[in-house]
Protein backbone atom coordinates (compact mmCIF):
# COMPACT_ATOMS: atom_id res chain seq x y z
CA UNK A 1 0.00 0.00 0.00
CA UNK A 2 0.91 3.62 -0.37
CA UNK A 3 1.80 5.64 2.34
CA UNK A 4 1.36 9.46 -0.09
CA UNK A 5 -1.72 10.49 -1.62
CA UNK A 6 -1.36 13.31 -4.02
CA UNK A 7 -4.17 15.17 -5.29
CA UNK A 8 -5.30 16.27 -7.86
CA UNK A 9 -4.00 12.92 -10.06
CA UNK A 10 -3.90 15.26 -13.15
CA UNK A 11 -3.49 19.11 -13.57
CA UNK A 12 -3.77 21.24 -16.94
CA UNK A 13 -2.72 24.90 -16.96
CA UNK A 14 -1.52 27.74 -19.07
CA UNK A 15 2.17 28.83 -18.88
CA UNK A 16 2.47 31.68 -16.24
CA UNK A 17 0.10 30.59 -14.07
CA UNK A 18 1.06 28.61 -10.96
CA UNK A 19 0.10 24.87 -10.03
CA UNK A 20 -1.11 23.55 -6.44
CA UNK A 21 -0.14 20.18 -5.61
CA UNK A 22 -1.05 18.46 -2.58
CA UNK A 23 -0.05 15.20 -0.66
CA UNK A 24 -2.06 13.40 1.89
CA UNK A 25 0.10 10.78 4.28
CA UNK A 26 -1.20 8.59 7.25
CA UNK A 27 1.88 8.21 9.77
CA UNK A 28 4.30 10.13 11.62
CA UNK A 29 7.17 10.94 9.25
CA UNK A 30 10.97 12.34 9.55
CA UNK A 31 10.72 14.26 6.22
CA UNK A 32 8.40 14.75 2.95
CA UNK A 33 10.20 15.20 -0.60
CA UNK A 34 8.84 15.68 -3.67
CA UNK A 35 10.69 14.65 -6.85
CA UNK A 36 9.65 15.43 -10.37
CA UNK A 37 9.94 12.48 -13.29
CA UNK A 38 9.70 13.36 -17.15
CA UNK A 39 8.37 10.97 -19.06
CA UNK A 40 10.00 7.24 -19.29
CA UNK A 41 13.51 9.08 -16.56
CA UNK A 42 14.63 8.79 -13.22
CA UNK A 43 13.48 10.78 -10.47
CA UNK A 44 14.69 14.59 -9.95
CA UNK A 45 14.61 15.68 -6.31
CA UNK A 46 12.73 18.66 -5.91
CA UNK A 47 12.98 20.05 -2.32
CA UNK A 48 12.97 17.84 1.18
CA UNK A 49 10.72 19.61 4.07
CA UNK A 50 11.45 17.75 7.33
CA UNK A 51 9.35 17.30 9.96
CA UNK A 52 9.61 20.11 12.34
CA UNK A 53 9.43 22.64 9.07
CA UNK A 54 6.39 24.56 8.05
CA UNK A 55 7.47 26.01 4.62
CA UNK A 56 10.48 25.69 2.58
CA UNK A 57 10.92 27.53 -0.54
CA UNK A 58 13.44 26.96 -3.36
CA UNK A 59 13.57 28.92 -6.60
CA UNK A 60 9.98 28.85 -7.57
CA UNK A 61 8.71 26.17 -5.45
CA UNK A 62 7.38 26.53 -2.28
CA UNK A 63 6.60 23.72 -0.47
CA UNK A 64 4.30 23.67 2.89
CA UNK A 65 3.99 20.86 5.73
CA UNK A 66 1.09 20.54 8.11
CA UNK A 67 1.64 17.83 10.36
CA UNK A 68 -1.13 17.94 12.70
CA UNK A 69 -2.89 17.32 8.94
CA UNK A 70 -0.74 15.20 7.89
CA UNK A 71 -0.43 16.67 4.52
CA UNK A 72 2.03 18.71 2.36
CA UNK A 73 1.83 20.88 -0.89
CA UNK A 74 4.06 22.08 -3.42
CA UNK A 75 3.45 25.54 -4.93
CA UNK A 76 5.18 26.40 -8.47
CA UNK A 77 5.14 29.41 -9.70
CA UNK A 78 5.23 31.04 -13.46
CA UNK A 79 4.75 27.73 -14.49
CA UNK A 80 6.76 27.20 -17.92
CA UNK A 81 6.30 24.44 -20.87
CA UNK A 82 9.07 22.56 -19.13
CA UNK A 83 7.61 22.11 -15.85
CA UNK A 84 5.62 19.54 -17.91
CA UNK A 85 6.24 16.07 -15.88
CA UNK A 86 4.90 13.63 -13.12
CA UNK A 87 5.43 14.78 -9.62
CA UNK A 88 5.75 12.67 -6.56
CA UNK A 89 5.62 13.08 -2.71
CA UNK A 90 7.64 10.54 -0.83
CA UNK A 91 7.54 10.12 2.68
CA UNK A 92 10.60 9.27 5.03
CA UNK A 93 8.31 7.12 7.69
CA UNK A 94 9.69 7.81 11.25
CA UNK A 95 11.73 4.77 11.74
CA UNK A 96 12.55 3.17 8.52
CA UNK A 97 15.45 3.85 7.54
CA UNK A 98 15.12 6.42 5.24
CA UNK A 99 13.16 4.48 2.66
CA UNK A 100 10.88 6.73 0.56
CA UNK A 101 7.41 5.73 0.47
CA UNK A 102 5.80 7.45 -2.89
CA UNK A 103 2.36 8.40 -3.92
CA UNK A 104 1.07 7.57 -7.34
CA UNK A 105 1.79 11.14 -8.72
CA UNK A 106 0.04 13.86 -10.17
CA UNK A 107 0.59 14.98 -14.01
CA UNK A 108 1.13 18.19 -14.71
CA UNK A 109 0.71 19.82 -18.31
CA UNK A 110 1.75 23.25 -18.78
CA UNK A 111 0.20 24.87 -22.34
CA UNK A 112 2.42 26.61 -24.02
CA UNK B 1 28.81 12.98 -14.31
CA UNK B 2 28.72 12.23 -10.84
CA UNK B 3 25.09 11.36 -10.61
CA UNK B 4 23.90 7.83 -10.14
CA UNK B 5 24.58 5.92 -13.18
CA UNK B 6 22.53 2.71 -14.01
CA UNK B 7 22.98 -0.16 -16.53
CA UNK B 8 21.48 -1.45 -18.69
CA UNK B 9 19.26 1.42 -19.57
CA UNK B 10 16.57 -0.92 -21.28
CA UNK B 11 16.65 -4.52 -20.88
CA UNK B 12 13.91 -7.13 -22.93
CA UNK B 13 14.26 -10.53 -22.23
CA UNK B 14 12.28 -13.84 -22.76
CA UNK B 15 10.10 -15.33 -19.54
CA UNK B 16 12.22 -17.74 -17.77
CA UNK B 17 15.59 -16.10 -18.27
CA UNK B 18 17.77 -14.04 -15.55
CA UNK B 19 18.47 -10.62 -16.04
CA UNK B 20 21.06 -8.21 -14.07
CA UNK B 21 21.05 -5.18 -13.28
CA UNK B 22 24.01 -2.69 -12.70
CA UNK B 23 23.61 0.59 -10.23
CA UNK B 24 26.42 3.02 -9.45
CA UNK B 25 26.16 5.14 -6.75
CA UNK B 26 27.35 8.63 -6.23
CA UNK B 27 30.73 8.53 -4.95
CA UNK B 28 31.04 7.89 -1.30
CA UNK B 29 27.38 7.65 -0.74
CA UNK B 30 27.10 5.15 1.89
CA UNK B 31 23.54 4.21 1.23
CA UNK B 32 22.02 2.23 -1.79
CA UNK B 33 18.42 1.88 -2.59
CA UNK B 34 16.42 -0.09 -4.79
CA UNK B 35 12.86 1.00 -6.20
CA UNK B 36 10.51 -0.99 -8.72
CA UNK B 37 8.42 1.20 -10.64
CA UNK B 38 5.37 -0.49 -13.04
CA UNK B 39 3.11 2.42 -14.90
CA UNK B 40 0.91 4.59 -13.42
CA UNK B 41 2.37 4.18 -10.25
CA UNK B 42 5.07 5.32 -7.96
CA UNK B 43 7.98 3.91 -7.14
CA UNK B 44 8.11 1.06 -4.38
CA UNK B 45 10.88 0.18 -1.91
CA UNK B 46 12.49 -3.01 -2.94
CA UNK B 47 15.38 -3.48 -0.80
CA UNK B 48 18.14 -0.72 1.05
CA UNK B 49 22.16 -1.09 1.80
CA UNK B 50 24.41 0.96 4.24
CA UNK B 51 27.89 -0.15 2.74
CA UNK B 52 28.16 -3.65 1.98
CA UNK B 53 25.39 -4.86 4.66
CA UNK B 54 21.65 -5.51 2.74
CA UNK B 55 19.99 -3.99 5.67
CA UNK B 56 16.16 -4.62 4.91
CA UNK B 57 13.85 -6.28 1.96
CA UNK B 58 10.75 -5.61 1.00
CA UNK B 59 8.00 -8.36 0.96
CA UNK B 60 8.14 -7.32 -2.73
CA UNK B 61 11.08 -8.75 -3.29
CA UNK B 62 10.72 -12.63 -4.08
CA UNK B 63 13.04 -15.34 -3.65
CA UNK B 64 13.84 -14.76 -7.29
CA UNK B 65 15.35 -11.40 -6.74
CA UNK B 66 19.23 -11.15 -4.94
CA UNK B 67 20.66 -7.83 -4.29
CA UNK B 68 24.53 -7.58 -3.61
CA UNK B 69 26.85 -4.36 -2.66
CA UNK B 70 29.88 -6.41 -2.23
CA UNK B 71 32.20 -3.56 -1.79
CA UNK B 72 29.88 -0.97 -0.38
CA UNK B 73 30.13 0.48 -3.89
CA UNK B 74 28.44 -0.22 -7.06
CA UNK B 75 24.91 -2.84 -6.53
CA UNK B 76 24.04 -5.38 -8.23
CA UNK B 77 20.21 -6.62 -8.84
CA UNK B 78 19.57 -9.93 -9.98
CA UNK B 79 15.67 -11.39 -11.36
CA UNK B 80 16.12 -15.13 -11.93
CA UNK B 81 13.50 -17.29 -13.90
CA UNK B 82 11.87 -13.92 -15.26
CA UNK B 83 8.45 -13.53 -15.09
CA UNK B 84 6.21 -11.05 -17.50
CA UNK B 85 5.06 -9.44 -13.66
CA UNK B 86 8.88 -8.60 -13.76
CA UNK B 87 8.39 -5.89 -16.38
CA UNK B 88 8.68 -2.53 -14.73
CA UNK B 89 11.52 0.34 -14.04
CA UNK B 90 13.97 -0.48 -11.75
CA UNK B 91 15.72 2.23 -9.61
CA UNK B 92 18.40 3.03 -7.98
CA UNK B 93 19.21 5.77 -5.17
CA UNK B 94 22.11 6.30 -3.19
CA UNK B 95 22.23 9.08 -0.57
CA UNK B 96 24.94 9.94 2.31
CA UNK B 97 24.07 9.06 5.96
CA UNK B 98 27.02 12.11 6.78
CA UNK B 99 25.52 14.94 4.89
CA UNK B 100 21.85 16.14 3.47
CA UNK B 101 21.29 12.52 4.62
CA UNK B 102 17.48 12.21 3.95
CA UNK B 103 17.89 13.33 0.32
CA UNK B 104 18.10 10.40 -2.26
CA UNK B 105 19.18 10.80 -6.02
CA UNK B 106 17.93 8.28 -8.26
CA UNK B 107 19.15 7.03 -11.30
CA UNK B 108 17.74 6.63 -14.33
CA UNK B 109 16.60 3.90 -14.10
CA UNK B 110 16.77 0.25 -15.90
CA UNK B 111 13.35 -0.25 -17.71
CA UNK B 112 13.27 -4.44 -18.12
CA UNK B 113 10.46 -5.83 -20.50
CA UNK B 114 9.61 -9.74 -20.16
CA UNK B 115 8.20 -11.06 -23.28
Amino acid sequence: SQQGEEDPQALSIQEGENATMNCSYKTSINNLQWYRQNSGRGLVHLILIRSNEREKHSGRLRVTLDTSKKSSSLLITASRAADTASYFCATDLYGANSKLTFGKGITLSVRP
Amino acid sequence: DTGVSQNPRHKITKRGQNVTFRCDPISEHNRLYWYRQTLGQGPEFLTYFQNEAQLEKSRLLSDRFSAERPKGSFSTLEIQRTEQGDSAMYLCASSDSGGAADTQYFGPGTRLTVL
